[in-house]
């Protein structure tokens, strides 16, 4: 079993749509949770984190951690066809610099 | 601010030909400095990890090497290439984001490479 688990897609919805993207994980040690966004053919950049379980808004984008059901998610509303890119959960333990990376979701956002 | 440069941003290279990619980071010093390989469907596997000059850690046994001669600058060859070696790599260094207990990793622009 991978220590993190995300549906690789692709994901393709209309422009203004909510988007779910989701990563399971099995190591109970994480404590910071990631998603990192990775245009085609450039390297992966910090989107946003989020320490321990709970809720984190930037603007249409919303970060959430249960850490009881070892579940993130990633939501983006009103989405936009910029928002088309690949979407990558990672997370580490406290203090650890290393990152495991989930597969990372392509998305699509129809004009 | 800190950049990282990677080159070549492309390469085809064949079969059994010896491999070296270059990554340089500026505006920061003694940074931690990654190698990922991406390919499709797999995510990125981390291949090797330093701290400090010549020190390495290879994460994943493989026909790959990684050297660092200077601070900000990590090398990653090989002496032949395999069919599996083609993906994407991707260098990166981390630090603390605003002196949190965070460490935020900072990539490159990658260098996609086919094996043919």
């Amino acid at each position: 079993q991978k220590e993190v688990e995300q549906d690789p897609g692709p994901l393709s919805v209309p422009e203004g749509a909510i988007v779910s993207l989701n990563c399971t994980y099995s190591n109970s040690a994480f404590q910071y949770f990631m998603w990192y966004r990775q245009y085609s053919r450039k390297g992966p950049e910090l989107l946003m984190y989020t320490y321990s379980s709970g809720n984190k808004e930037d603007g249409r984008f919303t970060a959430q951690v249960d850490k009881s059901s070892k579940y993130i998610s990633l939501f983006i509303r009103d989405s936009q066809p910029s928002d088309s890119a690949t979407y990558l959960c990672a997370m580490t333990g406290l203090g650890n610099e290393k990152l495991t990376f989930g597969t990372g979701t392509r998305l699509t956002i129809i004009p | 601010s800190q950049t990282i440069h990677q080159w070549p941003a492309t390469l085809v290279q064949p079969v059994g030909s010896p491999l070296s990619l270059e990554c340089t980071v500026e505006g920061t010093s003694n940074p931690n400095l990654y190698w990922y390989r991406q390919a499709a469907g797999r995510g990125l596997q981390l291949l090797f990890y330093s701290v400090g000059i010549g020190q390495i850690s290879s994460e994943v046994p493989q026909n790959l090497s990684a050297s660092r001669p200077q601070d900000r600058q990590f090398i990653l060859s090989s002496k032949k290439l395999l069919l599996s070696d083609s993906g994407f790599y991707l260098c990166a260094w981390s630090g603390r984001p605003g002196g949190l207990d965070f460490w935020e990793q900072y990539f490159g622009p990658g260098t996609r490479l086919t094996v043919t």
